[in-house]
């Protein structure tokens, strides 16, 4: 079955860098995209960017352009989500989430999700 | 940036009753590109419905979508106990943006 497998809870100071994980299984890893999405405590979701895991293609949303970088490791399976600069207003947990189409050019719905991971950004 | 606008933002309602919820987007949709998903606490969000009106896999049929261009809804025909959760529409035929939510509370 597919997974999504986060890495764990982190918390990091004004101006920092946090590095999260996500750990594809049950799927040909390369076939399909991965976005990473957030939600601040209490709030809606926010999209932050995708990547072709077929490629290493990315998209991020303009307002995080220049803060977040998105790669793969095709041979671990592993999607990974950089944030610099880091604020309070980052603190959110992270989601990964897995294309609905394979072998998309571009982000599309998102059918698989990670459990979520919690970054407080904290002084 | 295509903005969504969801409403009603709270939809209090009792099992058996039928919820519909709105999604209005700033400029077309492209292709129907639409989708729905549900999120209850402490949990990832669900997809429900994509392009506008496919089921996702496993969704029970009481789950429906409906709309193009700038309108969309979801229906739940009758509201079952699990049903109770925050939806969310999401854009995906430009950069994705997700709408702000509507919870269905039970009444």
């Amino acid at each position: 079955q597919v997974q999504l497998v986060q890495s764990g809870a982190e918390v990091k100071k004004p101006g920092a860098s946090v590095k999260v994980s996500c750990k594809a299984s049950g799927y040909t890893f390369t076939s399909y995209g991965i976005s990473w999405v957030r939600q601040a405590p209490g709030q809606g979701l926010e999209w932050m960017g995708w990547i072709s895991a077929y490629n290493g293609n990315t998209n991020y949303a303009q307002k995080l352009q220049g803060r977040v970088t998105m790669t793969t490791d095709t041979s671990t399976s592993t999607a990974y989500m950089e944030l610099r600069s880091l604020r309070s207003d980052d603190t959110a947990v992270y989601y990964c989430a897995r294309d609905l189409n394979s072998i998309a050019a571009r982000p599309k719905a998102f059918d698989y999700w990670g459990q979520g991971t919690l970054v407080t950004v904290s002084s | 940036e295509i903005v969504l606008t969801q409403s009603p933002g709270t939809l209090s309602l009792s099992p058996g009753e039928r919820a519909t919820l709105s999604c209005r987007a700033s400029q077309s949709v492209s292709s129907s590109y639409l989708a729905w998903y549900q999120q209850k606490p402490g949990q990832a969000p669900r997809l429900l419905i994509y392009g506008a009106s496919s089921r996702a896999t496993g969704i029970p049929d009481r789950f429906s979508g409906s709309g193009s261009g700038t309108d969309f809804t979801l229906t739940i025909s009758r509201l079952e106990p699990e049903d109770f959760a925050v939806y969310y529409c999401q854009q995906y035929g430009s950069s994705p943006t997700f709408g702000q939510g509507t919870k269905v509370e039970i009444k």
